[in-house]
């Protein structure tokens, strides 16, 4: 099994709302990652975590909050978003990340597409 | 850090032809990887190919590390093979960079 599942698929939020999204894995990796992906750009890297630790943070706004309950689950919280955090957010996972940066395959999930009015 | 740049960044296609996508990087890496994302934002991965050459049906990709490139190639292709194509790489202790990607149109 190679899958990674993100929810919700959609979430539409105001900016002063708060909310959070969610990605699971089951595979065994020990290093997680939320990317941000906006219209006809590439993925860019915002967290990454290694046995469950933060390790990489890219600058990312406090208003983005990731937190790792258990080497299965990663969660992004959201709060005081701005209308140009819409992106579509992207959870992935590798067998281990050596400092952060992975050496492994990455497995991507489908996915939050996230609007903010 | 390491810059990945990729070409072309469009190709259209009438189905049933093949097409080869390549992946410059300008630095050695410990990792590269292939990934398909389709209309629906799903980014599915085709291949982890630091070096060496790889395939999948009608899908394969070779690395030349020493000459910092990948290329992919698409044999017959069919209208599902469209999207976007991104060649993503790094080195131990730093993050994925991803290329620009390359946008693919197949036509029945």
């Amino acid at each position: 099994d190679t899958e990674v599942t993100q929810t919700p698929k959609h979430l539409v939020m105001g900016m002063t709302n708060k909310k959070s999204l969610k990605c699971e894995q089951h595979m065994g990796h020990r290093a997680m990652y939320w990317y941000k992906q906006k219209a006809k750009k590439p993925p860019e890297l915002m967290f990454v975590y290694s046995y469950e630790k933060l390790s990489i943070n890219e600058s990312v706004p406090s208003r983005f909050s990731p937190e790792c309950p258990n080497s299965s689950l990663l969660n992004l919280h959201l709060h005081a978003l701005q209308p140009e955090d819409s992106a579509l957010y992207l959870c992935a996972s590798s067998h281990h990340s050596r400092q952060g940066g992975g050496s492994d395959t990455q497995y991507f999930g489908p996915g939050t597409r996230l609007t903010v009015l | 850090g390491i810059q990945v740049e990729q070409s072309p960044p469009d190709l259209i296609l009438q189905e049933g032809a093949n097409s080869t996508l390549r992946c410059n990087f300008s630095d050695s890496v410990n990792n590269l990887q292939w990934f398909h994302q389709n209309p629906w934002g799903q980014l599915i991965n085709l291949f982890y190919i630091p070096s060496g050459t790889k395939q999948n049906g009608r899908l394969s990709a070779t690395t030349v590390a020493t000459e910092r490139y990948s290329l992919l190639y698409i044999s017959s292709s069919q209208t599902t093979d469209s999207g976007v194509y991104f060649c993503a790489c790094n080195q131990a202790g730093t993050a994925l960079i991803f290329g620009k990607g390359t946008t693919l149109s197949v036509s029945s």
